[in-house]
């Protein structure tokens, strides 16, 4: 089974910084990567979707990168605000491209 | 709709009641996902249904967990004899179900049950 893991698990930064959020996975051989944001309470808004054959996806101030013969990948967001304070997890599907496997997420609180 | 939806948002039970959680996923949207998330950990894989054919159980944690979805569209998790380590949230994910690459799966509130 793949297993996914998040680093570090939780980190608070001050406004304006960038940061820099890891996933390590066991099964290189993967379809894509997901990351999603989670917001206390609220369900998963996917953020970036990377597919196998890419090295990184970017979205606003929102940058991906995938190493799969390395099993890794890494959210950077720059500029941090207050706003992206929530919960970061990562995914890949394993068993083919329908079950995902979650990280257990990186926990974020940039200060004002 | 424009999203997935689930009823109810909130459920709280006694231990030894039966529960049962809907889903609405986004409309045309072959692909249904269920997943059990514990406080502090990331959602965990229970089941997976194409069309109406449940095609993966095997994240279901016992067989009091049971998942439907008659008509290829709304799904229903049902959980008898609710135990204290059955309190998660419970989210609903849907996709188009083409199987490439870039199927991104859209998920849900999700469902909060605390058992008493």
């Amino acid at each position: 089974k793949q297993e996914v893991t998040q680093i570090p698990a939780a980190l608070s930064v001050p406004e304006g910084e960038n940061l820099v959020l890891n996933c390590s996975f066991t099964d290189s051989a993967i379809y894509n990567l997901q990351w999603f944001r989670q917001d206390p309470g609220k369900g998963l808004t996917s953020l970036l979707l990377i597919q196998s054959s890419q090295r990184e996806q970017t979205s606003g101030r929102l940058n991906a990168s995938l190493d799969k013969s390395s099993g890794r990948s890494t959210l950077y967001i720059a500029a941090s605000q207050p706003g992206d304070s929530a919960t970061y997890l990562c995914a890949v599907p394993y068993y083919g491209n329908n079950r995902l496997a979650f990280g257990k997420g990186n926990q974020v609180v940039v200060i004002p | 709709g424009a999203g997935v939806s689930q009823s109810p948002r909130y459920k709280v039970a006694k231990r030894g009641q039966d529960v049962a959680l809907r889903c609405d996923p986004i409309s045309g949207h072959v692909s249904l996902f269920w997943y059990q998330q514990a406080l502090g950990q990331g959602p965990e894989f229970l089941t997976y249904f194409q069309n109406e054919a449940q095609l993966d159980k095997s994240g279901l944690p016992s067989d009091r967990f049971f998942a439907e979805r008659p008509e290829g569209s709304v799904s229903t998790l049902k959980i008898q004899r609710t135990q204290q380590e059955d309190s998660a949230v419970y989210l609903c994910a849907s996709s188009l179900g083409t199987g490439s690459s870039t199927d991104t799966q859209y998920f849900g509130p999700g469902t909060r049950l605390t058992v008493l």
